[in-house]
């Protein structure tokens, strides 16, 4: 069964930071992976989504890597601001099934 | 183009109740799937359907089912409540079958079983 881990649980950082997010599974053989964004109480705003024959994703300050053959991926945020401030989960997806989602870590932005 | 709406947004039920959600997906998307959130569990896979057709299962009891009508739009249902059953319901839409493609998820319904 795939699992996914995602570490750390939770970061703080300085308003103006890079920071990297990291996301690792057990099984390689998976068709995508994507990154989202929880803000509390709310539903999943994708970030990012990296078909399993890429190498890379970038939107905005926002860079996302895959290698799968180590079963990892890092979620790369530039120049972090206050409103980056949010939980963020990786999920893969083997095969045709559904998404397998890490734990999240909780990102937090200190102004 | 409207995203994925969920209603209703928040429910409040008793024990022994049943109670239907609904989720929208974004106009020309044909696959649904079903999440669960909790605190302790994270997020866990309900089902996913696709042109009215349930493709795929996850590991919740009979209690737990669901539909997809002919526009796509699609319903959850949980007969008889547990307390448990109190999380935020996630559904998902994408463009392909088994929800191949990126998954846009909508805003939720957060369930409370009393």
């Amino acid at each position: 069964k795939q699992e996914v881990t995602q570490i750390p649980a939770a970061l703080s950082v300085p308003e103006g930071e890079n920071l990297v997010l990291n996301c690792s599974f057990t099984d390689s053989a998976i068709y995508n992976l994507q990154w989202f964004r929880q803000d509390p109480g709310k539903g999943l705003t994708s970030l990012l989504l990296i078909q399993s024959s890429q190498r890379e994703q970038t939107s905005g300050r926002l860079n996302a890597s895959l290698d799968k053959s180590s079963g990892r991926s890092t979620l790369y945020i530039a120049a972090s601001q206050p409103g980056d401030s949010a939980t963020y989960l990786c999920a893969v997806k083997p095969g045709a099934n559904n998404l397998f989602f890490g734990t999240g870590t909780r990102l937090t932005v200190i102004p | 183009k409207a995203g994925v709406t969920q209603t209703p947004r928040y429910l409040i039920k008793t024990r022994g109740q049943q109670v239907t959600l609904s989720c929208s997906p974004i106009s020309g998307h044909r696959s649904v799937s079903w999440y669960q959130q909790t605190p302790g569990q994270g997020l866990q896979f309900l089902f996913e359907y696709f042109s009215e057709t349930q493709r795929n299962k996850g590991n919740f009891p009979g209690r737990f089912s669901g539909r997809q009508f002919s526009n796509s739009r699609s319903e959850m249902n949980v007969s008889t409540l547990e307390l448990g059953d109190s999380a935020l319901y996630l559904c998902a839409s994408s463009l392909g079958d088994r929800g191949v493609g990126e998954q846009y998820f909508g805003p939720g319904t957060r369930l409370t079983v009393t």
